[in-house]
């Protein structure tokens, strides 16, 4: 059974690093194939993708926020981290990560976190 | 502003059929036959439903179908039911640079 949970702050302020971990279970990201994504969700606006990590540590972003991202894993911990410098209000969002498969297809997340929100406010 | 542009709503009643539309350009929808579609209940995640156009994964019904002629995918779904009431999102890989990118949204309601 896999799953996957976000954690980190609810609250930061403008210009500030936000870090958010997402822990899973279920697969592990040594296995060939197996990604972790992160995808956010301002309030009642549209999904937007952020980056994505595949278990031989190949890693993509959005081009928009390219600047702004970094993700990473922990194999021994079953964790994806990603880190979003320079955090502004337009930040505000719930943020999931989601489990991919490219054995399976590109693109898709086919297992998802329940997601965190983090509110960007002084 | 999304990538990929879907209609705001839809509605049906209910055994009804819906299609909703997702247009992209060359360079995502057009080009790959890697579109994605997600259902999301409010305050819930997203939700696969269709994957490389029109395959389901194993426990969504088969109710739920999708195609895509030229650069615009579509999702139908038959024999509509109160619970199929959702917001509906499709997505699509763009190529290696982009990635990955998803359209507005479009929210179904059964009337």
């Amino acid at each position: 059974q896999i799953t996957l949970k976000e954690s980190g702050p609810t609250l930061v302020k403008p210009t500030q690093t936000l870090t958010l971990t997402c822990t899973f279970s279920g697969f592990s990201l040594s296995t060939s194939g197996l990604g972790v994504g992160w995808i956010r969700q301002p309030p009642g606006k549209a999904l937007e993708w952020l980056a994505l990590i595949y278990w031989n540590d190949d890693k993509r972003y959005s081009p928009s926020l390219k600047s702004r991202l970094t993700i990473t894993k922990d194999t021994s911990k079953n964790q994806v981290v990603l880190t979003m410098t320079n955090m502004d209000p337009v930040d505000t969002a719930t943020y999931y990560c989601a489990h991919s498969d490219i054995v399976t297809t590109i693109g898709a997340h086919d297992y998802w976190g329940q997601g965190t929100l983090v509110t960007v406010s002084s | 502003q999304s990538a990929l542009t879907q209609p705001a709503s839809v509605s049906g009643s209910p055994g009804q059929s819906i299609t909703i539309s997702c247009t992209g350009t060359s360079s995502d929808v057009g080009s790959y036959n890697l579109v994605s579609w997600y259902q999301q209940h409010p305050g819930k995640a997203p939700k696969l439903m269709i994957y490389e156009v029109s395959k389901r994964p194993s426990g969504v019904s088969n109710r739920f179908s999708g195609s895509k002629p030229g650069n615009t995918a579509s999702l139908t779904i038959s024999g509509l039911q109160a619970e199929d009431e959702a917001d509906y999102y499709c997505c699509s890989y763009a190529g290696s640079s982009t990635f990955v990118v998803f359209g507005g949204g479009t929210k179904l309601t059964v009337l």
